[in-house]
């Protein structure tokens, strides 16, 4: 059974830094991996998704990568800034069905 | 373009009452989603949809919990009759077929 695992919970990071936000799943055998970023209150938004064939994916601050053979993707986010605090999730699909089995995400505080 | 559209955005009901949860997904999106995010958890999928069809119902609880997707538009979810451990984030999204999903703000559900 797929689980994915979001490590660390909580983060909290002075303004200006760049940072790290990792996620692992169990099975390699995925389809493609998304990160989406949830505001309280607020619906999930879809910042990056990565195909299986693919390793990195791009979008303005934001570099997400996709190592399948060891479970793993890292969301980098270059010079944070505060409006960038948000909980970040990952999930991975299996297959094509597009079932997302999700991370329970973390955290990310941006202090100004 | 609107996005998804869920109402209501909240809900405060005593146990053993019933609710009902609407969902109105992006023109044109054949598939549609029910999902359930507890505090702190990744979503989890209740139910998918592709039309009319309910494709993939495994996760929802049956004794209590029924969805329809009449005319393969817009989509009610219903819980009868609420119990206190159903206090969550309902969520609700929408997709092209099996293309990347695009999620409402969600209902946050509170049973005292």
């Amino acid at each position: 059974k797929q689980e994915v695992t979001q490590i660390p919970a909580a983060l909290s990071v002075p303004e200006g830094e760049n940072l790290v936000l990792n996620c692992s799943f169990t099975d390699s055998a995925i389809y493609n991996l998304q990160w989406f970023r949830q505001d309280p209150g607020k619906g999930l938004t879809s910042l990056l998704l990565i195909q299986s064939s693919q390793r990195e994916q791009t979008s303005g601050r934001l570099n997400a990568s996709l190592d399948k053979s060891s479970g793993r993707s890292t969301l980098y986010i270059a010079a944070s800034q505060p409006g960038d605090s948000a909980t970040y999730l990952c999930a991975v699909s299996p297959d094509s069905n597009y079932q997302l089995i999700w991370g329970a995400g973390t955290k990310l505080i941006i202090k100004p | 373009e609107a996005g998804v559209v869920q109402s209501p955005r909240y809900k405060i009901i005593e146990k053993k009452q019933p609710v009902a949860f609407w969902c109105n997904p992006i023109s044109g999106h054949n598939t549609l989603y029910w999902y359930r995010q507890n505090l702190g958890q990744g979503p989890e999928l209740l139910i998918r949809y592709e039309n009319e069809e309910a494709v993939d119902d495994s996760q929802l609880p049956k004794d209590r919990f029924s969805a329809e997707r009449l005319k393969g538009v817009d989509s009610t979810l219903k819980i009868q009759p609420a119990e206190l451990g159903d206090s969550a984030v309902y969520l609700c999204a929408s997709s092209l077929w099996n293309t990347e999903a695009f999620f409402g703000q969600g209902t946050r559900l509170t049973v005292v």
